[in-house]
């Protein structure tokens, strides 16, 4: 089973700064995925990011990339150069176990960006 | 593509009734999820559906079921509702290998009163 800890309720960054979101995982698993979510006002949870266990590189994608130490076993998301639209909550995921299809989600962080 | 449809946006019901709420998947998707979520219990799975079969089940009570379509669209519907429903249903689809990511739509917020 996967147990997902986002230990920052809240965060308040200034704009173009950069900001660090933290996640750890807990899995007994050897192979697991990593996800993260941005979830604005609207409701829809938007995907932004995977990281693999087995994947050499840490991701990226565009202005997001994940901080993935996996003897910490953290999985952190960094968004570089911050702006006002992405002010949200972001919610870290992972696979619940092996075969299942279905995602364990942290208790997300309020990302709050300041102009 | 179009992404994850879910109809409809906003349902306002009382105590004892029931509710079918509906989602359409991206083109091609063949998996889809629905997860509740609330202030207090944040997201929770409750089930997923592939190529018609259930596949995965949360521990929610018997009161929700879903369904899926031989084109993949799903229902999910919630009998006998309680003030504790209360909460936004998201509904999610994927490819289906274990690293491609869930796509959710929008949300249906259902309101119990």
């Amino acid at each position: 089973a996967q147990k997902i800890t986002q230990t920052q309720p809240g965060m308040f960054v200034q704009e173009k700064e950069a900001v660090t979101l933290d996640c750890t995982y807990d899995t007994s698993d050897q192979s697991y995925g990593l996800f993260w979510y941005k979830q604005p006002s609207s409701g829809e949870m938007i995907f932004l990011i995977y990281q693999g266990s087995y994947d050499e590189q840490n991701a990226t994608e565009g202005r997001y990339s994940l901080n993935f130490q996996k003897a910490r076993k953290s999985a952190n998301l960094v968004i570089s150069a911050s702006q006002l639209g992405d002010s949200a909550m972001y919610f870290c995921a992972g696979w619940r176990g092996q075969g299942a299809q279905k995602l364990v989600f942290g208790q997300g962080t309020r990302l709050t960006i300041n102009p | 593509k179009a992404g994850v449809t879910q109809t409809p946006r906003y349902l306002i019901k009382t105590r004892g009734q029931q509710v079918t709420l509906s989602c359409s998947p991206i083109s091609g998707h063949r998996s889809v999820s629905w997860y509740q979520q609330t202030p207090g219990q944040g997201l929770q799975f409750l089930f997923e559906y592939f190529s018609e079969t259930q596949r995965n089940k949360g521990n929610f009570p018997g009161r929700f079921s879903g369904r899926q379509f031989s084109n993949s669209r799903s229902e999910m519907n919630v009998s006998t509702l309680e003030l504790g429903d209360s909460a936004l249903y998201l509904c999610a689809s994927s490819e289906g290998p274990k690293n491609s990511p869930l796509h959710f739509g929008n949300g249906t917020r259902l309101t119990v009163t």
